[in-house]
């Protein structure tokens, strides 16, 4: 049974940094890639980026570039996604997502329950 | 690849059979996923590369397409398939996704 256990709601000020975590069942870790997406409050899902738990590479969409570091944790078979210079357009709930095939980056068959995370001063 | 999906808001009755489309600004091939979102729910996927319905996914649920134009067909329409509907082009990065389409009464 594929799990992915998100850390919980995170309320920050415009400025911040965040960090959120996704817990990955340790069954096939390493062969599945692992993506982030947002979802602002009453919209649609916006493709974050991806990182390879195998070797730690990524790949940002440009509209995040810069101010998004994913990373992982083989020990605890956790990614991390940490957001920089938080503003009030980055309040809304990140998921963490992965394919059910090794190797491959969509389509998206797991999900972690969310994580929402407010910016408000 | 931008991805466009009309319409916005369909209103519908259940039994009814629905199509929702999915237009891609450039050739995304047969790489396309659907999405189905309830509210205050996790998104589930319920079909991949065009036509292929994942695991556990009614046979009333069917796509069809092939490189910038997508649909997604509910052949008779049940009160639990009211939701969001979202699309999804793996075919080139970033893996966007469209801007939904929701399901109402």
């Amino acid at each position: 049974q594929v799990q992915l256990v998100q850390s919980g709601a995170e309320v920050k000020k415009p400025g911040a940094s965040v960090k959120v975590s996704c817990k990955a069942s340790a069954d096939s870790f390493a062969g599945n890639f692992l993506l982030w997406v947002r979802q602002a409050p009453g919209q649609g899902l916006e493709w974050m980026g991806i990182i390879n738990p195998r070797d730690g590479t990524t790949r940002y969409s440009q509209n995040f570039q810069g101010r998004v570091t994913m990373t992982r944790d083989t020990s605890t078979t956790t990614v991390f996604m940490e957001m920089a210079r938080l503003t009030s357009d980055d309040t809304g709930v990140y998921y963490c997502a992965r394919p059910h095939r090794e190797g491959v980056t969509a389509p998206l068959d797991y999900w972690g329950q969310g994580t929402l995370v407010t910016v408000s001063s | 690849i931008v991805l466009t999906q009309s319409p916005g808001t369909l209103s519908v009755f259940p039994g009814e059979r629905v199509t929702l489309s999915c237009r891609a600004s450039r050739n995304a091939d047969v790489n396309l996923a659907w999405y189905q979102q309830k509210p205050g729910h996790v998104p589930r996927l319920l079909i991949y590369g065009v036509s292929n319905r994942a695991s556990g996914i009614p046979a009333r649920f069917s796509g069809s397409g092939l490189g910038t134009e997508f649909t997604l067909t509910i052949s008779s329409l049940q009160p639990e398939d009211l939701a969001l509907y979202f699309c999804q082009q793996y075919h080139d990065w970033p893996h966007t996704f469209g801007q939904g389409t929701k399901l109402e009464i």
